[in-house]
């Protein structure tokens, strides 16, 4: 079974809300991702987490904050997002942080509009 | 640091037709290699991967790929294309040695005519 649960799928917020996107795994995984694409472009990688430990941001801005809770969880907490930051997350696990040979397994993703 | 280099913006097929679509990677080492489908509105799929071994690697829905280390290239095939197989391609690369970072070419758009 190699799925990644994100919820909700489509999220409209507006500029000055605060809301959430969920990410969930029971594969075992210990490293969790989140990623973000933009309309026909390939996704781009935000942040990953390592046995619940941030171990990689790649210059996200602060509206942006992850939170991993524990090994089956990832959040992203969202707030004062711009119309800009309209795109597709797309929550990822892997077998552990290490890279070597691991597979990144992706979920469906959540549709986020800032309106 | 690696790269991916799709050289295929969109490609269109009949179906029935065979398949072939480009990946070139930039990597030092010993890459370790993947095809990921995208349907409409959806998240990722994985194809297929290369990590070593046999060059000539099986995935889901009929497709293969084939490992060149010469041609530093791992072009994905199919040899008889279905109306469903219409989606977007990603390539990518994984580094070795500790690296969580997978680095995506920027796509293959696949069309497929009846």
């Amino acid at each position: 079974d190699t799925e990644v649960t994100q919820t909700p799928k489509h999220l409209v917020m507006g500029m000055t809300n605060k809301k959430s996107l969920k990410c969930e795994q029971h594969m075992g995984h210990r490293a969790m991702y989140w990623y973000k694409q933009k309309a026909k472009k390939p996704p781009e990688l935000m942040f990953v987490y390592s046995y619940e430990k941030l171990s990689i941001n790649e210059s996200v801005p602060s509206r942006f904050s992850p939170e991993c809770p524990n090994s089956s969880l990832l959040n992203l907490h969202l707030h004062a997002l711009q119309p800009e930051d309209s795109a597709l997350y797309l929550c990822a696990s892997s077998q552990d942080g290490t890279g070597v040979g691991n597979t990144i397994y992706f979920g469906e993703g959540s549709w986020l509009t800032v309106v | 640091a690696q790269s991916v280099t799709q050289p295929d913006i969109h490609i269109t097929v009949s179906e029935g037709a065979s398949l072939e679509l480009r990946c070139n990677y930039s990597y030092g080492a010993t890459p370790y290699l993947f095809w990921y489908v995208q349907s409409p509105g959806q998240g990722l799929q994985l194809l297929l991967k290369y990590f070593s071994g046999d060059t000539l690697v099986q995935g889901i829905k009929g497709f293969e790929a084939e490992f060149k280390r010469s041609q530093s290239s791992f072009n994905l095939r199919k040899p008889s294309v279905h109306w469903s197989d219409a989606a977007e391609y990603f390539c990518a690369v994984g580094a070795a040695g500790g690296s969580e970072k997978l680095v995506f070419g920027k796509g293959t758009k696949l069309t497929v005519n009846p």
